[in-house]
């Protein structure tokens, strides 16, 4: 069965930087397009990034772009989110989640359960 | 503010039939982009309900269904049950600041 597992989650100060990562299990990973989206307390989703299944295409939300680095190692089953310049308004879970499509992006089939990011001084 | 936008919240009794909308404008639904439903019960991850503006993944009762029409788009509820209390977003894909994906603020539904 499919799973998503992330990790990497806590507190971190203004300015400092996190890496989350999620490990994928269940399906082979290096065919699915991979996303991260956030949600931060008692708010909606909010995308943040998409990488492509072979790691060729990357987009990402205009609130995070220049900060943050979706990557991907298929070798690990495993894709990362590398987050700097963390503000306060990055607080929320993050969720990695897969993408349905296998030549294009359609809709986030799995996901994992998130992982709780609190940027605080 | 959303690039989609649907009601804050809307409420029925069980049994009946609920709508919930998402409008959204020519550069994302109505430029064709698929459109798709998901559901969060409360501390949980959101679940995909309605994929390709009309498709139920295996295990979704087909009390729940989705159609699509021009920059707008809807979810359906039929024979409401206390378990669908839950918010459910939208999604679809915008192509005027790159490919994007983009999600409705959200619906609370209650069940009264």
């Amino acid at each position: 069965q499919e799973q998503l597992v992330e990790s990497g989650g806590g507190v971190v100060q203004p300015g400092r930087s996190l890496r989350l990562s999620c490990l994928a299990s269940g399906f082979t990973f290096s065919s699915y397009g991979m996303h991260w989206v956030r949600q931060a307390p008692g708010k909606g989703l909010e995308w943040v990034a998409i990488i492509w299944f072979d790691g060729s295409l990357k987009y990402y939300a205009d609130s995070v772009k220049g900060r943050f680095t979706i990557s991907r190692d298929n070798s690990k089953n495993t894709l990362s989110l590398q987050m700097s310049s963390l503000r306060a308004d990055d607080t929320a879970v993050y969720y990695c989640a897969r993408d349905r499509g296998r030549v294009a992006p359609e809709d986030l089939d799995y996901w994992g359960q998130g992982t709780l990011v609190t940027v605080s001084s | 503010q959303s690039v989609l936008t649907q009601p804050p919240s809307v409420s029925g009794a069980p049994g009946q039939r609920v709508t919930i909308s998402c409008t959204g404008s020519s550069s994302n639904i109505g430029a064709g982009y698929d459109v798709h439903w998901y559901q969060q019960l409360p501390g949980k991850a959101p679940k995909v309900l309605i994929y390709g503006d009309t498709h139920r993944p295996s295990g979704v009762p087909d009390r729940f269904s989705g159609s699509k029409s021009g920059t707008s788009a809807s979810l359906s509820i039929t024979g409401l049950q206390a378990e669908d209390e839950a918010h459910y977003y939208c999604q679809s894909y915008d192509s005027s600041l790159g490919l994007h994906v983009v999600f409705g603020g959200g619906t609370k539904l209650t069940v009264l």
